[in-house]
Order: structure tokens, then C-alpha cells, then sequence
């Protein structure tokens, strides 16, 4: 069974502060990581996507990966009070079939003002 | 910036009628998804779609389900006969290449099912 795992949360932070997300995964065949953010009873908003070892940035967000330790990471910089949602870690296995996305439960954050 | 959209955004229906989701997936994308959300659980894979015909499916996928693409744009999820415990979120998604992994969610139809 191919799993991704998160910390539920709910996990706060103050305005201003720097979030920090965590997933690990199991398949080590995994080949492309991916943040969504979900608002409660809405789709899933992809945030980030990282490919290879290392960090990449985008504007306040910071994708980390690990393949070495099967972990994938989200720092959000400056948080703000719309980034209150839901954060779903989806990892991509290359089945030879369709690239399906299997997903974590999520992390619900918090921004508080 | 081109979107996936989904129609309808809510669906009421009787147990063991048919109901038909429907999605627009981003133009020019080739690839296309069905994901699955009940209350409360984890985003769910459903089945992958491409060149007129199923890559893959997961176990939930059974022979209630089917998909089409009828026409150029339009993308479809067939459920013949609902249960109750197919009351979900129902997400489209799609993805441009073979080169890029991205994959772009729609924004859902709420199933309903008594």
C-alpha cells in the first residue's frame, strides 16, 4: 500500500510567522511531489511542485524534498491569515499508466491574527 | 488563465438512479482525471483518461462507473446505479503532457446521494 503521511494539525501560527508542513511518503518510486491547498468545501489549488533534491522557492512558499529520507516539506514565509487551509501533500508514481496523484489527509493550518 | 470547470456544482439523487458528472478539462490538455472526496477523508484517485481510453483505475472504480469523452471538450463521470456511499466531492483534473506531472483540479460537483 502506497501511502503519504501528514500530521493532521490543526497546526497555528501567528501573523507573520513561518509555517513549517511536513509529509513523508512510502513508495520509493515516487517521482514528482506536489503542495495543494484546499479551502474548506472547495477543490484542491496546486501551490507547488517539486521534481528533484533540494529546495525550491516561489514567491513566500519553499518546497523541500528528501528522496533519501522519503520526506517533503512546505515552509510558508510570512503568513498570512488567507493561508488558513487545508495543505494536501500528492505524490506522483510513475505506474506506466495514467500518473495518478495519491494524496495525504492534509494539514489544517492556522493563521492567527 | 484557462481553468478546469465542472458542472453541475451540486447533484441530489435517489439511491440506484444514474447521474452523469461533467467536466470541461483545460484546453489543449491531454490528460484527465476523476478524484473522489467523501466528508471528512483524503482525496481519493478514481481513474485516469487518455487518448479515448482508461490508463488506469483504482478499486473504487468498479463496473458502476464509466467515463467518455463525447466530444473535443467535454469529460465524463457515469455513475448507473448510486449507493449511499457514493455521497462525495467529485473532482475532475487534468494535465497538459507527457512532460509535465501537473496536475489542475476543477472545482467539484457535490454528490448527494438519499
Amino acid at each position: 500500500q502506497k501511502e503519504v503521511e501528514q500530521n493532521s494539525g490543526p497546526l497555528s501560527v501567528p501573523e507573520g510567522a513561518i509555517a513549517s508542513l511536513n509529509c513523508t511518503y512510502s513508495d520509493r518510486g515516487s517521482q514528482s511531489f506536489f503542495w495543494y491547498r484546499q479551502y474548506s468545501g472547495k477543490s484542491p489549488e496546486l501551490i507547488m511542485s517539486i521534481y528533484s533534491n533540494g529546495d525550491k522557492e516561489d514567491g513566500r512558499f519553499t518546497a523541500q524534498l528528501n528522496k533519501a529520507s522519503q520526506y517533503v516539506s512546505l515552509l510558508i514565509r510570512d503568513s498570512q491569515p488567507s493561508d488558513s487551509a487545508t495543505y494536501l501533500c500528492a505524490v506522483n508514481i510513475l505506474t506506466g499508466g495514467g500518473n495518478k496523484l495519491t494524496f495525504g489527509t492534509g494539514t489544517q493550518l492556522k493563521v492567527e491574527l | 488563465e484557462p481553468e478546469v470547470t465542472q458542472t453541475p456544482s451540486h447533484q441530489v439523487t435517489q439511491m440506484g438512479q444514474e447521474v452523469i458528472l461533467r467536466c470541461v478539462p483545460i484546453s489543449n490538455h491531454l490528460y484527465f482525471y476523476w478524484y473522489r472526496q467523501i466528508l471528512g477523508q483524503k482525496v481519493e484517485f478514481l481513474v485516469s483518461f487518455y487518448n479515448n481510453e482508461i490508463s488506469e483505475k483504482s478499486e473504487i472504480f468498479d463496473d458502476q462507473f464509466s467515463v467518455e469523452r463525447p466530444d473535443g471538450s467535454n469529460f465524463t463521470l457515469k455513475i448507473r446505479s448510486t449507493k449511499l456511499e457514493d455521497s462525495a466531492m467529485y473532482f475532475c483534473a487534468s494535465r497538459g503532457t507527457a512532460f509535465s506531472n501537473e496536475q489542475f483540479f476543477g472545482p467539484g460537483t457535490r454528490l448527494t446521494v438519499l
